[in-house]
C-alpha cells in the first residue's frame, strides 16, 4: 500500500519569503503524486500533480514541485509568499491501476505573516 | 461549467441516526468518490462509485453505503451514527477513462456534526 507523509503540520513564513512544504511518499510501485490546497470551509482544489512525465511540475498561483525518486520525496516550493497562500495543503498518493483513489498525508497549515 | 456540488453544506443529527449526503458531479464526469475528512485530518477514502456500482471501498464498516444514479449522481448513506462519523464528508469526480492521473476534481463537502 502507497503512503505519504508530510513534515511539519504547522509552516509559517513572511509575506514574500520562501514557501518550502514537504512531502514524502511510500510506494512500491510508480506513484502519481498530487497537491491540494484547501481555504476555511471549501474543498480541495489541485495545485499540481506528477505523472511520470517531467520531475519538476509547475502549478497554479506560482506552485511547483519537484519529484525526487532517489530522496522519494515531492516537496512543494513557491519562490515568494503572498497572504492569499494561507491554507491548509495536502499531499496526496495514487498508483496505476489504483482507480485515482488518493491517499492523503495529515495536511500543512501554512500561515503567511507580514 | 458547475463544478461539483454538495448537498447539504452543514447537518446535525444524534447518534443512532441515519444520513444521507449527495452529490453532483462535474459535467462530463461519470465516476464519483467520496471521502471523509475529520478535523485536523487530511482526507480518507471511503468508496467510489462508476457505472452505478461500488468500484473501490476503503477501511470503512458497512454502515456506510452508496449508491449511483443514472445521471453519476451519487448518495453517501450512513446508518447508526457514531459521534466519531462527525467529520466533512467531501465527494470527487472525475473521469474514469483518464485512469489513475485523471484530476478528481472535490466539493465543497457537507459538515456532519453528530451529538
Amino acid at each position: 500500500a502507497q503512503s505519504v507523509t508530510q513534515l511539519g503540520s504547522h509552516v509559517s513564513v513572511s509575506e514574500g519569503a520562501l514557501v518550502l512544504l514537504r512531502c514524502n511518499y511510500s510506494s512500491s510501485v510508480p506513484p502519481y503524486l498530487f497537491w491540494y490546497v484547501q481555504y476555511p470551509n471549501q474543498g480541495l482544489q489541485l495545485l499540481l500533480k506528477y505523472t511520470s512525465a517531467a520531475t519538476l511540475v509547475k502549478g497554479i498561483n506560482g506552485f511547483e514541485a519537484e519529484f525526487k525518486k532517489s530522496e522519494t520525496s515531492f516537496h512543494l516550493t513557491k519562490p515568494s509568499a503572498h497572504m492569499r497562500d494561507a491554507a491548509e495543503y495536502f499531499c496526496a498518493v495514487t498508483v496505476t491501476g489504483g482507480g485515482n483513489k488518493l491517499t492523503f498525508g495529515t495536511g500543512t497549515q501554512l500561515k503567511v505573516e507580514l | 461549467d458547475a463544478g461539483v456540488t454538495q448537498s447539504p453544506t452543514h447537518l446535525i443529527k444524534t447518534r443512532g441516526q441515519q444520513v444521507t449526503l449527495r452529490c453532483s458531479p462535474k459535467s462530463g464526469h461519470d465516476t464519483v468518490s467520496w471521502y471523509q475528512q475529520a478535523l485536523g485530518q487530511g482526507p480518507q477514502f471511503i468508496f467510489q462509485y462508476y457505472e452505478e456500482e461500488e468500484r473501490q471501498r476503503g477501511n470503512f464498516p458497512d454502515r456506510f453505503s452508496g449508491h449511483q444514479f443514472p445521471n453519476y449522481s451519487s448518495e453517501l448513506n450512513v446508518n447508526a451514527l457514531l459521534l466519531g462519523d462527525s467529520a466533512l464528508y467531501l465527494c470527487a469526480s472525475s473521469f474514469r477513462r483518464g485512469g489513475s492521473t485523471d484530476t478528481q476534481y472535490f466539493g465543497p463537502g457537507t459538515r456532519l456534526t453528530v451529538l
